[in-house]
């Protein structure tokens, strides 16, 4: 099955600068990446996705590439908010609509 | 529109106890699925569901059973607690099969612990 790896399992960055986080994929059938923001005590919520026909999209301060060839797709939020501080999932989707996620990424923003 | 109702959203059980864990969604999504969550680990899929009468396992799927009369709903049975089964649990539901994939909506979750 899919094996999905996310880096780093925790940054902090001060606010204003930007953060990236990183994530591997292993199954070349995976065609839809989304990453969700989860805030404490509340269930994940989708903030950007990408699909394999696609090599970066962007939502604003939001941006995601993907890397088909390498098999990796990065979260990239540029003028990083306190409210951006969340933990953050990517995911990797193929046949059957099924998700699998990376282990996640507790984003700290400082003011 | 309520999107993805789960209860309760906290249990405390004894080991060996058993409970249901309800989900219910509004959206007439096809695709329905439980992860559970635990520290360090991401969300694990534990059992999904692509229409009603139809469920599959997914990895994490020992301890569990789940079935699905309607569109609408998909609980989560406990048979016997253990404590391995402490964990944050969510249920997610997405209108596609696949393809084209699409998001997945989540719950507020339900906090288990076994004791």
């Amino acid at each position: 099955g899919e094996n999905v790896e996310q880096h780093p399992s925790t940054l902090s960055v001060q606010e204003g600068d930007s953060a990236v986080i990183k994530c591997t994929y292993s199954d070349s059938a995976s065609n839809y990446f989304p990453w969700y923001k989860q805030e404490l005590g509340k269930g994940p919520q989708l903030i950007i996705d990408i699909r394999s026909n696609v090599g970066e999209k962007k939502d604003q301060r939001i941006a995601v590439t993907l890397n088909k060839t390498a098999k990796h797709f990065s979260l990239h939020i540029t003028e990083t908010q306190p409210e951006d501080s969340a933990v953050y999932f990517c995911a990797a989707s193929g046949v059957g609509n099924q998700f699998y996620f990376g282990t996640g990424t507790s984003l700290t923003v400082i003011p | 529109n309520a999107g993805v109702t789960q209860t309760p959203k906290f249990q405390v059980l004894k080991t060996g106890q058993s409970m249901t864990l309800q989900c219910a969604q509004d959206m007439n999504h096809e695709y329905m699925s439980w992860y559970r969550q635990d520290p360090g680990m991401g969300l694990r899929l534990i059992h999904y569901s692509v229409g009603a009468g139809i469920t599959d396992q997914g990895e994490v799927p020992n301890g569990y059973n789940v079935s699905r009369s309607t569109t609408e709903d998909f609980p989560l049975r406990l048979l016997s607690a253990a404590p391995s089964q402490t964990s944050v649990y969510f249920c997610a539901s997405s209108y596609h099969t696949g393809p084209p994939n699409t998001e997945a909506f989540f719950g507020q979750g339900t906090r288990l612990t076994v004791v």
